[in-house]
């Protein structure tokens, strides 16, 4: 297994270009998330989607927007990129209910915009 | 909703105990205790998690109080590969997860 893996690893983006960034898990999950985590700070959430065809907001869901087509995929998307979206951006995924089972990560995106 | 309180930072010499505290006063009754690490520019890796007992595993022991309204985790023999920072989550009931600031262990050689 893979496990839980994140494309691209970086991107340099100017303000108001367009990007997806791709999560991707081969472990059957039911539930992936989207947070974004700035120097120094903890993570937080942005979106998360508890099933194919679902998605729901978190914490700082304003200026992103996410798609789960296939179970095994969760798509983030910004579509007029601002320099406080400069941050590195983590996938999870988990087989149940976050609260009863572990959350796997992706190794993050590092983005950064000028 | 359930919030978490750690100490920013700690100190642990190599080879000894870490003990790392965390409080959440306001934890209700069917709410989970989850810890994970971060080390430097990695993703999050799950630790351990309890509701109600103490927990152990291959990397860790929760020690969970009575009332529930603080634990520690314990890392046995804490090594320089444990630098990391350390984050206590309490599962919030709208099923959303909150990372806090977290603790940054230092392990000391």
């Amino acid at each position: 297994n893979a496990g839980v893996t994140q494309t691209p690893k970086f991107r340099v983006l100017k303000t108001g270009q367009s990007m997806t960034l791709l999560c991707a898990q081969d472990m059957n999950h039911e539930y992936m998330y989207w947070y974004r985590q700035d120097p120094g700070m903890g993570l937080r959430l942005i979106h998360y989607s508890v099933g194919e065809g679902t998605t729901a907001k978190g914490e700082v869901p304003d200026g992103y927007n996410v798609s789960r087509l296939k179970k095994q995929n969760f798509l983030l998307g910004l579509e007029s990129a601002a320099p406080s979206q400069t941050s590195v951006y983590f996938c999870a995924s988990t087989r149940e209910r976050a609260w009863t089972g572990e959350q796997y990560f992706g190794p993050g995106t590092r983005l950064t915009v000028t | 909703d359930a919030k978490t309180t750690q100490p920013p930072s700690m100190d642990c010499a190599e080879g000894r105990a870490a003990n790392l505290p965390c409080n959440h006063s306001t934890i209700s009754g069917n709410e989970y205790v989850y810890w994970y690490r971060q080390i430097h520019s990695q993703g999050p890796q799950y630790i351990i998690h309890g509701l109600k007992n103490n927990e152990t595993n291959e990397m860790a022991s929760l020690i969970i109080t009575e009332d529930r309204k603080s634990s520690t985790l314990i890392l046995p023999h804490a090594t320089l590969r444990d630098t990391a920072v350390y984050y206590c989550i309490v599962r919030h009931r709208d099923d959303k997860i909150i990372f806090g600031k977290g603790t940054r262990l230092h392990i000391l050689p």
